[in-house]
């Protein structure tokens, strides 16, 4: 049974820096690509970034590209997302996401990250 | 970027009867040289992550019901449902991997 597990700070302040995890197991983890994504409180889903399964490319989407960095450790089957200069508009539950080609087939069940004072 | 656009916003059908979503693409997903439609369907259900029903436009994914059916080519695509049952009260999204990846807006279907 596969299972993505996300973890990671509840409350920050704006402008600080936080690291989300996500920690995988059941599946091939090195043959998977992983990505994270946001949903925002009673809105949509939100594509943040990807790294593939090889970690030589990652791609972010422009909301946040210079502010997040997407990285793993095949050794821990965990990806993470590093998220600098917060801001309060960065409140939202955050996903990890695996993907074996380009769809994403297993979720995990979110973290929520709240950017408030 | 690709915006993709659901219809309609929300949607309420009686048990039993068909449901129908819309998802529209500002520029073809359709891949010439393996003429696979990037476009994947996802059912999110109150206070849960969201859930891979359909991908290549049309593929449900295993152990999805075949009351689930995707179609269409290009720029317009459909999610349908053949007989409605309760516990498929949820919000559907659209999502395109053709360039990056960008989701549609969401579409809340309830039960009439």
């Amino acid at each position: 049974q596969v299972q993505l597990v996300e973890s990671g700070r509840g409350v920050v302040q704006p402008g600080r820096s936080l690291r989300l995890s996500c920690a995988a197991s059941g599946l091939n983890f090195k043959n998977y690509g992983m990505h994270w994504v946001r949903q925002a409180p009673g809105k949509g889903l939100e594509w943040l970034a990807v790294i593939t399964y090889d970690a030589i490319n990652t791609s972010y989407a422009d909301s946040v590209k210079g502010r997040f960095s997407i990285s793993r450790d095949d050794s821990k089957n965990t990806v993470f997302l590093q998220m600098n200069s917060v801001r309060p508009e960065d409140t939202a539950v955050y996903y990890c996401a695996a993907a074996a080609l380009y769809y994403f087939d297993y979720w995990g069940r979110g973290t929520l990250v709240t950017v408030s004072s | 970027d690709i915006v993709m656009t659901q219809s309609p916003d929300s949607l309420a059908v009686s048990l039993g009867e068909r449901a129908t979503i819309n998802c529209k693409s500002s520029q073809s997903l359709l891949y010439t040289s393996n003429n696979k439609n990037y476009l994947a369907w996802y059912q999110q259900k109150p206070g849960q992550p969201p859930k891979l029903l359909i991908y290549w436009a049309s593929t449900r994914q295993s152990g999805v019901p075949d009351r689930f059916s995707g179609s269409g080519s290009g720029t317009d695509f459909t999610l349908s449902i053949s007989s409605l049952q309760a516990e498929d009260v949820a919000v559907y999204y659209c999502q395109q991997y053709y360039t990056s990846y960008t989701f549609g807006q969401g579409t809340k279907l309830e039960i009439k």
